[in-house]
């Protein structure tokens, strides 16, 4: 049982340059996330899925496109990539419950730089 | 619009001190959900507690503890007997709503170092 993973844990990429991040779950999770964490921020939330074909704004969708074509896996897209997008990446993944809110599992994290 | 506050930014302790790390609230709903995550150096996001609205009871773990005061709109967490492994930024978070709306806010994270 893996929880969650990413892929890849570094990047460095040139401005507007494309690339995608991939999170996969194997806990069967109906809800998945994706936010990114800079130095005194916090995470703010990018995207998030509450199921398969499923997605929807958070709270810093500008620059970032999502797919959530399978169930276990929750793709995160820069079609070109901009220094504002150095950050840390994390995925996250919860159960869904009717009248309740689960507990978010993180995966490691992806450290993106853009120069 | 819900937010979270943690004003401290840093704490430093030696090993052994007892440390309480604040927590503050705004929501409109009667409903919600809190969290407190712990960040290692490591940089994995690692959940600690989940506290509902109606259950003000204060929890204990261990040399961990929570404190929620509705009245205060608080959820404050204290470090008994601190450790050098304690040392983490620690984040507290808020959901308003749940179901398909379920998301999580965010505090700016607290860095406590304890020291030996």
């Amino acid at each position: 049982n893996a929880g969650v993973t990413q892929t890849p844990k570094f990047r460095v990429l040139k401005t507007g340059q494309s690339m995608t991040l991939l999170c996969a779950q194997d806990m069967n999770h109906e809800y998945m996330y994706w936010y990114r964490q800079d130095p005194g921020m916090g995470l703010r939330l990018i995207h998030y899925s509450v199921g398969e074909g499923t997605t929807a704004k958070g709270e810093v969708p500008d620059g970032y496109n999502v797919s959530r074509l399978k169930k276990q896996n929750f793709l995160l897209g820069l079609e070109s990539a901009a220094p504002s997008q150095t950050s840390v990446y994390f995925c996250a993944s919860s159960y869904s419950g009717a009248g309740s809110l689960y507990e978010q599992y993180f995966g490691p994290g992806t450290r993106l730089t853009v120069t | 619009a819900q937010k979270v506050t943690q004003a401290q930014t840093e704490i430093s302790v030696v090993e052994k001190e007892d440390v309480t790390l604040d927590c503050v609230y705004e929501t409109r709903d009667t409903t919600y959900y809190l969290f407190w995550y712990k960040q290692p150096p490591s940089g994995e996001l690692v959940f600690l507690i989940r506290r509902n609205s109606f259950d003000e009871q204060n929890e204990i773990s261990g040399r961990y503890s929570w404190n929620f005061q509705k009245s205060t709109s608080s959820f404050n967490f204290t470090i008994t007997a601190s450790q050098v492994v304690d040392s983490a930024v620690y984040f507290c978070a808020l959901s308003e709503a749940y179901g398909a709306n379920s998301k999580l806010t965010f505090g700016k994270g607290i860095t406590l170092s304890v020291r030996p």
